[in-house]
């Protein structure tokens, strides 16, 4: 079945950078996108970045000087890089895949704080 | 980037009854295609967001036929008809149109 499980550091130092990983099992990355989704606590959504099928990122503009996905397809693992860490980058992090037909799946999350 | 309001803020209903949560947008979320590119999350309390509607109108499997969803091209209704306890967390609306896809800011649903 279809799984993704994010992992990664849950403390970061300010300034510092955060790699995150998420492994995929049900499916293969060269015929599915992955997205990152982000929520700081006791807040909404917010919508980091997609890596495509074929290999191509998009960001959120608001986040792209910081940002990078990729991904080893062998290990069927996304990765996420993010620097200049700040205390708002405190949230959940989420990895999921955006179906066709609304067939989506989210991961559990991974909680990263920011803090010194 | 496409700007989601919804409302109410919250909402407190008793089993049985009915909820109705809107979400506006502030581009029309019609493709070229003919699909409005409209979506509804409920997040559980300490879970994942999970899918709930697609393309305004569709229900995600395995969810019940007691949410249903209607619109235009910017204006959008999440119903939930007989409301269990089992409803209870915060439902995000969400479009897919354009990068970047965005939210809304989403509607707390409580028990009576």
């Amino acid at each position: 079945q279809v799984q993704l499980k994010e992992s990664g550091p849950g403390l970061v130092q300010p300034s510092e950078t955060l790699s995150l990983t998420c492994t995929v099992s049900g499916f293969s990355l060269t015929s599915n996108s992955v997205h990152w989704v982000r929520q700081p606590p006791g807040k909404g959504l917010e919508w980091m970045g997609i890596i495509r099928s074929g290999g191509s990122t998009d960001y959120n503009s608001a986040l792209k000087s910081r940002l990078s996905i990729s991904r080893d397809t062998s290990k069927s693992q996304v990765f996420l890089k993010m620097n200049s860490l700040q205390t708002e980058d405190t949230a959940i992090y989420y990895c999921t895949r955006w179906g066709y037909g609304g067939n989506d799946y989210w991961g559990q999350g991974v909680m990263v704080t920011v803090s010194s | 980037d496409i700007v989601l309001t919804q409302a109410p803020l919250s909402v407190s209903v008793t089993p049985g009854e009915s909820a109705s949560i809107s979400c506006r947008s502030s581009k029309s979320l019609l493709s070229s295609k003919g699909i409005t590119s409209l979506y509804w999350y409920l997040q559980r309390p300490g879970k994942s967001p999970q899918l709930l509607i697609y393309q305004m109108s569709n229900l995600a499997s395995g969810v019940p036929d007691r949410f249903s969803s209607s619109g235009s091209e910017t204006d959008f209704t999440l119903k939930i008809s007989k409301v269990e306890t089992e409803d209870v967390g915060v439902y995000y609306c969400g479009h897919r149109l354009e990068y970047p896809p965005t939210f809304g800011s989403g509607t707390k649903l409580e028990i009576k």
